[in-house]
């Protein structure tokens, strides 16, 4: 079974902080990794995919992937009170048809003021 | 602009009802998904469909059944409610290609009474 584990937090931060949030995968041969948003009541939105090692940046997100230790991080920065939300880590892993992603329970953050 | 839609945001059905849940997709997609969230169990893939016609079983398929017969439209079916098919079930597309997010429609929670 293909796994994708996360700390279900929830993660406090204060405003203006560096969030962290984590994901682990199974499958060292994976191809590529996705950070969705859900905020309550809604349904998930990308905020970045990252397939090569190493860090990739989108304004205040940067993702981060180690392929050799399995795992990949989203770094949050200058959090805002908006950002309180569920990040949801999913993987596409190496077989399996159809673009299928599996998906970690996600981790609540809370950016306080 | 993606756009995945759904035919209810809420339903209420009854036990041993058949019901029929929708989802369109506007951007000729060949993928297009199932899913079906609970709290503390994340979003489990029920079916998925790569083609038209075409389908498999995802984690959690049993009780359940799709039907693709055009590429924009894809129809989860719940033989005989149940009630713990009291869940919100959302829907996903994609393009094909490892790089290539899924993008979500707004859901629809189901209640089964």
């Amino acid at each position: 079974q293909k796994e994708v584990e996360q700390n279900s937090g929830p993660l406090s931060v204060p405003e203006g902080a560096i969030a962290s949030l984590n994901c682990t995968y199974s499958d060292r041969g994976s191809q590529s990794f996705f950070w969705y948003r859900q905020y309550s009541g809604k349904s998930p939105e990308l905020i970045m995919f990252i397939y090569s090692n190493g860090d990739k940046e989108d304004g205040r997100f940067t993702a981060q992937l180690n392929k050799a230790s399995q795992y990949v991080s989203l770094l949050i920065r200058d959090s805002q009170p908006s950002d309180s939300a569920t990040y949801l880590c999913a993987v596409r892993f190496r077989t399996g048809g159809g673009n299928k992603l599996t998906f970690g329970t996600g981790t609540q953050l809370k950016v306080e003021l | 602009d993606v756009k995945v839609t759904q035919s209810s945001r809420y339903l209420v059905k009854r036990t041993g009802e058949k019901v029929f849940l929708e989802c369109v997709q506007d951007m000729d997609h060949e993928n297009m998904f199932w899913y079906r969230q609970d709290p503390g169990l994340g979003l489990r893939l029920i079916y998925f469909s790569y083609d038209v016609k075409m389908k498999e079983k995802g984690d959690i398929p049993e009780g359940y059944s799709v039907s693709r017969e055009k590429k924009e439209r894809f129809s989860l079916i719940l033989e005989s409610a149940s009630t713990n098919q009291t869940s919100m079930y959302l829907c996903a597309s994609s393009q094909t290609g490892p790089s290539y997010e899924q993008y979500f429609g707004p859901g629809t929670r189901l209640t089964v009474t």
